[in-house]
């Protein structure tokens, strides 16, 4: 599976919208982009994941760029219990390995 | 409904000993999988279960962890003669399908074992 680069930590004031982005130049045609993340304590947590168009559920929207090289995931209106550690992951369709591979993400740190 | 079930939630145990960790997934997963994750660091892979299929052993760290699913349901993670560096939370995930790219995976709470 292709790697992604995302900040190591990110600040943001409650009830504002919070944009994580993340850069995966290597990707390839079949790599779908999941996001998920992991509250202190806990176990990880899907959010959302996409291919080639933006997605949108009740957590957040995924916006993915024409080239697919990079995409950002929108939290609309940060609350405190966003404050979490956010994973950027390529997960091939069809992939000899079964298991995502989890980076350092992003820790993102929500402000009252 | 239910989630996947871990326990126990805490392990302490003396360096030497033997340890199971147990994983019960959530009903009609078909893949599971085990992770690691040390204090302050990232989720480590394991090992994955899909189906009837062999298991991904690729990222067991030495042969005194081995991991099986009986029935394609719970899974046990035993790790023999355990050392301090085996400290950490153990993760477990299930999801409904694998091999499509689009595969959720549902994590459980894990087991934090502290090897003494």
């Amino acid at each position: 599976d292709a790697k992604t680069t995302q900040p190591n930590s990110m600040e943001s004031n409650e009830e504002e919208p919070v944009h994580l982005p993340c850069n995966h130049s290597t990707i390839s045609g079949t790599d779908y982009i999941h996001w998920y993340r992991q509250l202190p304590s806990q176990g990880p947590e899907y959010v959302i994941h996409g291919l080639t168009s933006n997605v949108n559920n009740r957590m957040a929207s995924l916006a993915i760029a024409e080239d697919r090289k990079s995409s950002t995931l929108i939290l609309h209106r940060a609350t405190l219990r966003d404050a979490a550690v956010y994973y950027c992951i390529l997960k091939e369709y069809g992939g000899s390995q079964g298991n995502l591979i989890f980076g350092k993400g992003t820790k993102l740190s929500v402000k009252p | 409904g239910a989630g996947v079930s871990q326990s126990p939630s805490n392990k302490v145990t003396e360096k030497g000993k033997d340890v199971e960790l147990r994983c019960d997934p959530i009903s009609g997963h078909t893949a599971l999988y085990w992770y690691r994750q040390s204090l302050g660091q990232g989720l480590e892979f394991l090992i994955y279960f899909q189906g009837n299929s062999a298991p991904d052993k690729s990222g067991l760290p030495s042969d005194r962890f081995s991991a099986e699913r009986t029935g394609g349901s719970v899974s046990t993670l035993t790790i023999q003669r355990t050392q301090q560096e085996d400290s950490a939370v153990y993760l477990c995930a299930s999801s409904p399908e694998a091999g499509t790219g689009r595969e959720k995976l549902f994590f459980g709470s894990g087991t934090q074992l502290s090897v003494l």
